[in-house]
C-alpha cells in the first residue's frame, strides 16, 4: 500500500512566523508532488507542485523535495491568519494518473 | 485558467432516491476526471477515475452499481448516487486534469440524505 504521511497537527504559529509542513511518502517511483490548501467546508486548492529535487519558490511559499529521503515540505513565510487551513500533501502514484493524498496538517496562524 | 465547476453545490434528498452531480471543466478539456468523497474531519477518498468515452475505474470497496459515473465529453462527467441512504451523506468533490498530473478541484457538492 503506497502511503503519504503527514503530521495531523494542529500546527500553531504566530502571525509573521514561518510555518513548516512536512510530508513523507513510501513509493520511490513517485515523480510529482503537490501541496493543496483546504479551508473548512471547501474543496482543495492547488498551491504548488514540484518535480525536481531542491527548492521551488512561489511568493511566500517554498516547496522542498528530497527524493533520496522521500520527503517533501512546504514553508510558508510571513504567515497570515488567512493561511489557517488544512494543508494536503499529494504524490503522483507511478504508473497511474492517480494522486495519493496524505491526511493533511491543520495549520492555525494566530494574530 | 483550470476552472472546474460542480452542480449542485448542496443537495438534500430522501432515502431511496437518486441524485446526480455534474462536474464540468470550464476552460480546458479534461482528459481525466476523478471523483472523491470526504467525510467530516477526514481526508479525501478517491472513489473512481473517469476518462472520456470509457468506463470509469472504481477504487476497491466502491460499488459501481451504486455510484454511476458517466463521462460523456471532455468537459463533463456526472456522478449519480443511486438509492441514496443516510450513510451516503458526504462531501463529494470532482477534479480534472489535462495532460499533466496536477488535479484541479471543483467546489464540491454537499449531499445530505434524510
Amino acid at each position: 500500500q503506497k502511503e503519504v504521511e503527514q503530521n495531523s497537527g494542529p500546527l500553531s504559529v504566530p502571525e509573521g512566523a514561518i510555518a513548516s509542513l512536512n510530508c513523507t511518502y513510501s513509493d520511490r517511483g513517485s515523480q510529482s508532488f503537490f501541496w493543496y490548501r483546504q479551508y473548512s467546508g471547501k474543496s482543495p486548492e492547488l498551491i504548488m507542485f514540484i518535480y525536481s529535487n531542491g527548492d521551488k519558490e512561489d511568493g511566500r511559499f517554498t516547496a522542498q523535495l528530497n527524493k533520496a529521503s522521500q520527503y517533501v515540505s512546504l514553508l510558508i513565510r510571513d504567515s497570515q491568519p488567512s493561511d489557517s487551513a488544512t494543508y494536503l500533501c499529494a504524490v503522483h502514484q507511478g504508473g497511474s494518473e492517480k494522486l495519493v493524498f496524505g491526511k493533511g496538517t491543520k495549520l492555525t496562524v494566530n494574530p | 485558467g483550470a476552472v472546474v465547476s460542480q452542480h449542485p453545490s448542496r443537495v438534500i434528498c430522501k432515502s431511496g432516491t437518486s441524485v446526480k452531480i455534474e462536474c464540468r471543466s470550464l476552460d480546458f478539456q479534461a482528459t481525466t476526471m476523478f471523483w472523491y468523497r470526504q467525510f467530516p474531519k477526514q481526508s479525501l477518498m478517491l472513489m473512481a477515475t473517469s476518462n472520456e468515452g470509457s468506463k470509469a475505474t472504481y477504487e476497491q470497496g466502491v460499488e459501481k452499481d451504486k455510484f454511476l459515473i458517466n463521462h460523456a465529453s471532455l468537459t463533463l462527467s456526472t456522478l449519480t448516487v443511486t438509492s441514496a441512504h443516510p450513510e451516503d451523506s458526504s462531501f463529494y468533490i470532482c477534479s480534472a486534469t489535462f495532460e499533466s498530473y496536477e488535479q484541479y478541484f471543483g467546489p464540491g457538492t454537499r449531499l445530505t440524505v434524510t
